[in-house]
């Protein structure tokens, strides 16, 4: 069965600095990979994905993620964190095989302070 | 652009009453999944739908039931609820199973049993 762990419950970052939130997968075949971004009281906004092809993907708000099968991993990068950025972010993970249900981690919560 | 509907967004019920969700996914979109999300908790995946047939089930209780109806909406009926089903419900929806598209989420359900 797969899983995903997240290391750090909670991440603490200056404004402007980077922001890094690990992520690693169990599958005995490389997943589909995604994270996804929930602020206060709302929904899952996907931030990135990997499928296929290049393996540093770059997604929506400055966000970039690299997937390296060699450390099952799809760790999470901004070069420079926003005020806005502070939100919970879940990794998550769907089989290549099936219907794509979703596993998630147990998610990060970025504080940003000025 | 057209996203995921989901009605209402805040419930209140008393335990043992019953509820119904809805989900109205995005045009075209064929394929409805649920999720729930305990407080401080990860998404977890409770059931989907692809054509109008169930495709996957996970970790629903048996109380619970839902379906997808020829025009592609859901429903999640909720029986005999209980303080611990106080969840945020996320409904989500993509174009077809194929893999890797990852889905839209609509803004999620507030469920309050009191």
């Amino acid at each position: 069965a797969q899983s995903v762990t997240q290391l750090g419950s909670h991440v603490s970052v200056s404004e402007g600095a980077l922001v890094l939130l690990r992520c690693n997968y169990s599958s005995s075949v490389p997943p589909y990979l995604f994270w996804y971004v929930q602020y206060p009281n709302q929904g899952l906004q996907l931030l990135l994905k990997y499928t296929t092809g290049a393996t540093l993907v770059k997604g929506i708000n400055g966000f970039e993620a690299e997937f390296k099968k060699s450390e099952t991993s799809f760790h999470l990068t901004k070069p420079s964190a926003h005020m806005s950025d502070a939100a919970e972010y879940f990794c998550a993970v769907s089989d290549r095989t099936g219907f794509q249900k979703l596993v998630f981690g147990t998610g990060t919560r970025l504080l940003v302070s000025p | 652009a057209a996203g995921v509907i989901q009605s209402p967004r805040h419930l209140i019920k008393e335990k043992r009453e019953t509820a119904t969700l809805k989900c109205y996914p995005i045009p075209r979109h064929d394929t409805v999944y649920w999720y729930q999300q305990g407080p401080g908790q990860d998404p977890q995946f409770l059931i989907s739908f692809y054509e109008k047939m169930q495709s996957d089930k996970g970790s629903i209780p048996d109380r619970f039931s839902a379906q997808q109806f020829s025009d592609y909406h859901s429903e999640l009926n909720m029986s005999s609820l209980e303080l611990g089903d106080s969840a945020l419900y996320f409904c989500a929806s993509s174009e077809g199973h194929t893999k890797g598209y990852g889905y839209t989420f609509g803004s999620g359900t507030r469920l309050t049993v009191v």
